[in-house]
C-alpha cells in the first residue's frame, strides 16, 4: 500500500497558471519534503518541513512556496510557472530528521505548454 | 557548498558483480544513503552507512571511508530488473537541520 501519495501523477499548465501540487503520507513521520528533478540530474531540495516549523532553501525561487495543513498533508504551490519549472517533482517523508531514511512518493510530473 | 561524484553510467552482466562507486566533499557530514530510481519513478532507499565499514543488506552492500570521502554500492547476481538508476546522497547539517544532497546517479544498464 502506498504510504506517499501524490496528487496528480501528471500535470499540466499553462505558462504564467498557478498550479498546486498536493502530498499526502500515511507514516505519520514529523517531517515532509518537496524536492524538484529534471531530466537526468539530482534530486534537489525546494524546502522542508518538521512539524509546523518551514525551512526554505536559500536558492528555492519565491515562485515556490508550501502550506502544511496537517501532520498527514502538504502541498506544493507554484505561483506563476515558466517553462523552466518542468520538472518532477518529488514528496517525501521521514520520522525525524537526519539519519531516518526518506519515502518518496512517486511523484507529479509537471509540463509547461 | 557540497559536491559528490558518482559515473554518469555502467553496464553489466545478468550474474555479475558490480560496484558503484561514490566520492563527496562536503561540511557537516553525519551519513551517506544509496537510493535506487527506475526511470520515471521515485527513489527508494537501499542502505545507509555512518560508520567507516561495510553495511550488508542480502544481494547490497555499502561501504564507507570517511577520512577518504569515498563510498560503493556493490550489487551481486545482477538481475535485468536492477537496471536502475543509483544516487548516492550525503546527509550534512547546515544551519541546525540535517539534509541530504544527492548525487546525479550512475545509470545502470545490466544486459542477458
Amino acid at each position: 500500500d502506498a504510504m506517499v501519495i501524490q496528487n496528480p501523477r501528471y500535470q499540466v499548465t499553462q505558462f504564467g497558471k498557478p498550479v498546486t501540487l498536493s502530498c499526502s503520507q500515511t507514516l505519520n513521520h514529523n517531517v515532509m519534503y518537496w524536492y524538484q528533478q529534471k531530466s537526468s540530474q539530482a534530486p534537489k531540495l525546494l524546502f522542508h518541513y518538521y512539524d509546523k516549523d518551514f525551512n526554505n532553501e536559500a536558492d528555492t525561487p519565491d515562485n515556490f512556496q508550501s502550506r502544511r495543513p496537517n501532520t498527514s498533508f502538504c502541498f506544493l504551490d507554484i505561483r506563476s510557472p515558466g517553462l523552466g519549472d518542468a520538472a518532477m517533482y518529488l514528496c517525501a517523508t521521514s520520522r525525524g530528521q537526519g539519519l531516518e531514511p526518506q519515502h518518496f512518493g512517486d511523484g507529479t510530473r509537471l509540463s509547461i505548454l | 557548498g557540497q559536491n559528490i561524484d558518482q559515473p554518469t553510467e555502467m553496464t553489466a552482466t545478468e550474474g555479475a558483480i558490480v560496484q558503484i562507486n561514490c566520492t563527496y566533499q562536503t561540511s557537516g557530514f553525519n551519513g551517506l544513503f544509496w537510493y535506487q530510481q527506475h526511470a520515471g519513478e521515485a527513489p527508494t532507499f537501499l542502505s545507509y552507512n555512518v560508520l567507516d565499514g561495510l553495511e550488508e543488506k542480502g544481494r547490497f552492500s555499502s561501504f564507507l571511508s570517511r577520512s577518504k570521502g569515498y563510498s560503493y554500492l556493490l550489487l551481486k547476481e545482477l538481475q535485468m530488473k536492477d537496471s536502475a538508476s543509483y544516487l548516492c546522497a550525503v546527509c550534512y547539517r547546515n544551519t541546525g537541520f540535517q539534509k541530504l544532497v544527492f548525487g546525479t546517479g550512475t545509470r545502470l544498464l545490466v544486459s542477458p
